[in-house]
């Protein structure tokens, strides 16, 4: 089973800064990689998918980069409808596998 | 717009067995895969299982493989967990999503509680 993991766990960020995420896979799922944002009470929200393409009405804000192993979520100017937790999740496979990362939490500092 | 509606949680003893179904509509069902992604109260996400357009390739999770069965029905534009021999770690919110990888649709979910 491929294992994420996302750094920092808690970013803290005031508006207008930017933000950068890092998710990791322990083994190669070259671009087959998506980040989620999730709000309280709410479902998740596809932001990126193959590591840097936006979803459809995902700002562009919100950019992905990244392949194989190493990938980053940067947010340019953070806007309050932008804090919440943020998940990558690996697809590489089929059948499929996937997995997501534990999440990074960005709040308000 | 794409909907999709679970249904089928509740309370339930462990070691019991609970059958969750999940309606879409909005879209051309049979074109896309499904899975089914859980949360557990507070913690993060875990994708359980998928299944193909056509049922031909599933997987699940090392967690709930053995227990749990996925299965759909193009007709109905439905999809369905059959869930089995539950524990206490599979309480959680059960989401049903759409996409081949990157999910582009969930519903809102259906909550699981296992416990005597």
């Amino acid at each position: 089973e491929i294992v994420m993991t996302q750094s920092p766990a808690t970013l803290s960020v005031s508006p207008g800064e930017r933000a950068t995420l890092s998710c990791r896979a322990s083994q190669s799922v070259s671009s087959n990689l998506a980040w989620y944002q999730q709000k309280p009470g709410q479902a998740p929200r596809l932001l990126i998918y193959g590591a840097s393409t936006r979803a459809t009405g995902i700002p562009a804000r919100f950019s992905g980069s990244g392949s194989g192993t190493e990938f980053t979520l940067t947010i340019s100017s953070l806007q309050s409808e932008d804090f919440a937790v943020y998940y990558c999740q690996q697809y590489n496979n089929w059948p499929p596998t996937f997995t997501f990362g534990p999440g990074t939490k960005v709040d308000i500092k | 717009e794409v909907q999709l509606v679970e249904s089928g949680g509740g309370l339930v003893q462990p070691g019991r067995s609970l059958r969750l179904s999940c309606a879409a509509s909005g879209f051309t069902f049979d074109d896309y895969a499904m899975h089914w992604v859980r949360q557990a109260p507070g913690k993060g996400l875990e994708w359980v299982s998928g299944i193909s357009w056509n049922s031909g390739s599933i997987g699940y999770a090392d967690s709930v493989k053995g227990r749990f069965t996925i299965s759909r029905d193009n007709a109905k534009n439905s999809l369905y967990l059959q869930m089995n021999s539950l524990r206490a770690e599979d309480t959680a919110l059960y989401y049903c999503a759409k996409g081949v990888g990157a999910t582009t649709g969930w519903g809102q979910g259906t909550l699981v509680t296992v416990s005597s």
